[in-house]
Parts: C-alpha cells; sequence; structure tokens
C-alpha cells in the first residue's frame, strides 16, 4: 500500500520557467511533510518542510503548497535553474508516532533544460 | 564534523556471503535512521535508534539483518546469508530528537549481490 505517490516520474522544464511536483498521500494522519533533493551518488538533502497546521511555506525559490482536503501537496521552484535537475521526494510522517519514521514517496526526475 | 558518513561507498558480494555496513552520524545527533532503496522507488525504512535503544524494526528487517548502535555512536548494519534481492542503496540518516529541518542522510553504501 503505497501511502505517499508521487505519480509523475519525470519532468522536463526550461531554465527560468516554473516546476511544480506534485505528491499526493492517503493518510490523512500524516501531520508533516517535506521535500528531498537527490542527486546521483548522493544521499537525499533536506529541501524544505511544511507542517500541517499551514497551507504554504516558502524559502527563497522554494515553495510547497499543502491541500489537507485533497491530500496533496506540491513543491514550486521558481525559477528552475540547470542546478535543480535531480531526483525529488516527498516525504510524511505522523509526529505523535514518536519514531519520526518518513514515508517516501517513489521521486520525479526533475530536468531543467538550459 | 562534515555530516553522516557511510562506508564503504559500493560493496559487491557473492549469494550467500555476510557484509557489514557502518554509519557515522552526526555527532550531537541522538536519532539514527536505516533506510534502504531500490531503483525506482523512494527510501523505504528499516529501523531506528535513540541513543543506543533500537526502538523500531520495519517488517522488511528480515531476521538476516541485525542492527547496533553500541554507545549510541555509530552503527553497523549487518546482512547474513545474502541474496540477490538485497542489492540496493543501504542509507543512514541521524537526526536530532525533535527536528524540523528533517534527518541528513549519508551518501549511501550500493550493495550488489551477483
Amino acid at each position: 500500500d503505497q501511502q505517499v505517490k508521487q505519480n509523475s516520474p519525470s519532468l522536463s522544464v526550461q531554465e527560468g520557467r516554473i516546476s511544480i511536483l506534485n505528491c499526493d498521500y492517503t493518510n490523512s494522519m500524516f501531520d508533516y511533510f517535506l521535500w528531498y533533493k537527490k542527486y546521483p551518488a548522493e544521499g537525499p538533502t533536506f529541501l524544505i518542510s511544511i507542517s500541517s497546521i499551514k497551507d504554504k511555506n516558502e524559502d527563497g525559490r522554494f515553495t510547497v503548497f499543502l491541500n489537507k482536503s485533497a491530500k496533496h501537496l506540491s513543491l514550486h521552484i521558481v525559477p528552475s535553474q540547470p542546478g535543480d535537475s535531480a531526483v525529488y521526494f516527498c516525504a510524511a510522517y505522523l509526529t505523535t508516532s514518536g519514531t519520526y519514521k518518513y514515508i517516501f514517496g517513489t521521486g520525479t526526475r526533475l530536468k531543467v533544460l538550459a | 564534523d562534515t555530516g553522516v558518513s557511510q562506508n564503504p561507498r559500493h560493496k559487491i558480494t557473492k549469494r550467500g556471503q555476510n557484509v557489514t555496513f557502518r554509519c557515522d552520524p552526526i555527532s550531537e545527533h541522538n536519532r539514527l535512521y536505516w533506510y534502504r532503496q531500490t531503483l525506482g522507488q523512494g527510501p523505504e525504512f528499516l529501523t531506528y535508534f535513540q541513543n543506543e535503544a533500537q526502538l523500531e524494526k520495519s517488517r522488511l528487517l528480515s531476521d538476516r539483518f541485525s542492527a547496533e548502535r553500541p554507545k549510541g555512536s555509530f552503527s553497523t548494519l549487518e546482512i547474513q546469508r545474502t541474496e540477490q534481492g538485497d542489492s540496493a542503496m543501504y542509507l543512514c540518516a541521524s537526526s536530532l530528537e525533535v527536528s524540523n529541518y528533517g534527518y541528513t542522510f549519508g551518501s549511501g553504501t550500493r550493495l550488489t549481490v551477483v
């Protein structure tokens, strides 16, 4: 049972344009969400997070939006840069579980074209 | 302290052999996690430690797998009698007990069982 889903395995965007990566989850108990970026041969790197008490969190070029009723979150990158080309994973967890065990999606490979 | 360190980076082993991986977390982090990532999938939780106590194990962690974290510092993950299905990237991560900034992952150990 895939509790966190990223239905687009890949996305190509022109440099300077907006990249929108999507993520859906099935467990309405999840109350914290994160995005990680992964380059080849490296471990995932934390990018941005959002608590379920918010619907938006912004950090520079990166904004995460959360729609709890739709159980959907998205990551917006504006403007996209070639260095953003990587695999992006969304993750979710339940803060009250105590373990901080993340459930990851399958990832979306973003390619930013120069 | 430059982050989470994992050794070796790559391991090729014959089916049936035992392998051991090591993870050195960020020194002040009391939580340590092991995840496994296979091709086309996101990282999957295996187990986690708070200090030296192993507090949760996934059903993915069969009895051929054992993890330790003596003295709450580095951790080892041992796989006995390896099978081809064990081929994956094994990721270690660490965090403070409460963190809104996600885990810090190491670069992983890629295991290939031939």
